[in-house]
């Protein structure tokens, strides 16, 4: 079976670094996502990881650790704009192509 | 390039009705996904296409049901709809193509059953 854990709510101060946990017990593998979305808008995608490590991009990085089923998305300097729900998602190998959701952490930035 | 695009983008239909949406994935994208979004579920898979076959179906009733044409183009159908149908429905398209092989969402088909 597929379990994916976020936390539901997040708040941070702009201009503050915030860091929102993903853990994941899935059967099979084969990369895992991070995606944004605005409230009333599609999701669109920040990054992905399969292999161990830290990927950055910009003000945004991600971690994986495989053998922990852990991952975490960073955000420096946070911007009002960055508030959105974050949606952590698991690839499942094995020649199909299907992408398990957590359900989502919704980030506020407050002034 | 074009993004992936879904019409309707609303839709109102009652009980019992049947409904389909229509996905075109990005040019050159073979693989494409449905999701259906709810406040309580989150994203949840519905079914993966690929060269107009089915390769994967999510844990959904058999109402719900879908296709892929020889241009990629995608249609879900949802029969005898009932009221806890109503929720976002979203097509994404993949390449598969490289690393990383992200999924590209399209702005989603908002349905209300009443």
């Amino acid at each position: 079976g597929q379990n994916i854990d976020q936390p539901t709510e997040m708040t941070a101060t702009e201009g503050a670094i915030v860091q929102i946990n993903c853990t994941y017990q899935t059967s099979g593998f084969n990369g895992l996502f991070w995606y944004q979305q605005h409230a009333g808008e599609a999701p669109t995608f920040l990054s992905y990881n399969v292999l161990d490590g830290l990927e950055e991009k910009g003000r945004f990085s991600s971690f994986l650790s495989r053998s922990k089923g852990y991952s975490y998305l960073l955000l420096k300097e946070l911007q009002m704009k960055d508030s959105a729900s974050y949606l952590c998602a698991v690839l499942r190998g094995g020649g199909s192509y299907q992408l398990t959701f957590g359900k989502g952490t919704k980030l506020s930035v407050i002034p | 390039k074009a993004g992936v695009t879904q019409t309707p983008r609303y839709l109102i239909k009652t009980r019992g009705q049947q409904v389909t949406l229509s996905c075109s994935p990005i040019s050159g994208h073979r693989s494409v996904s449905w999701y259906q979004q709810t406040p309580g579920q989150g994203l949840q898979f519905l079914f993966e296409y690929f060269s107009e076959t089915q390769r994967n179906k999510g844990n959904f009733p058999g109402r719900f049901s879908g296709r892929q044409f020889s241009n990629s183009r995608s249609e879900m159908n949802v029969s005898t709809l009932e009221l806890g149908d109503s929720a976002l429905y979203l097509c994404a398209s993949s390449s598969l193509t490289g690393t990383g092989a992200e999924q590209f969402f399209g702005p989603g088909t908002r349905l209300t059953v009443l």
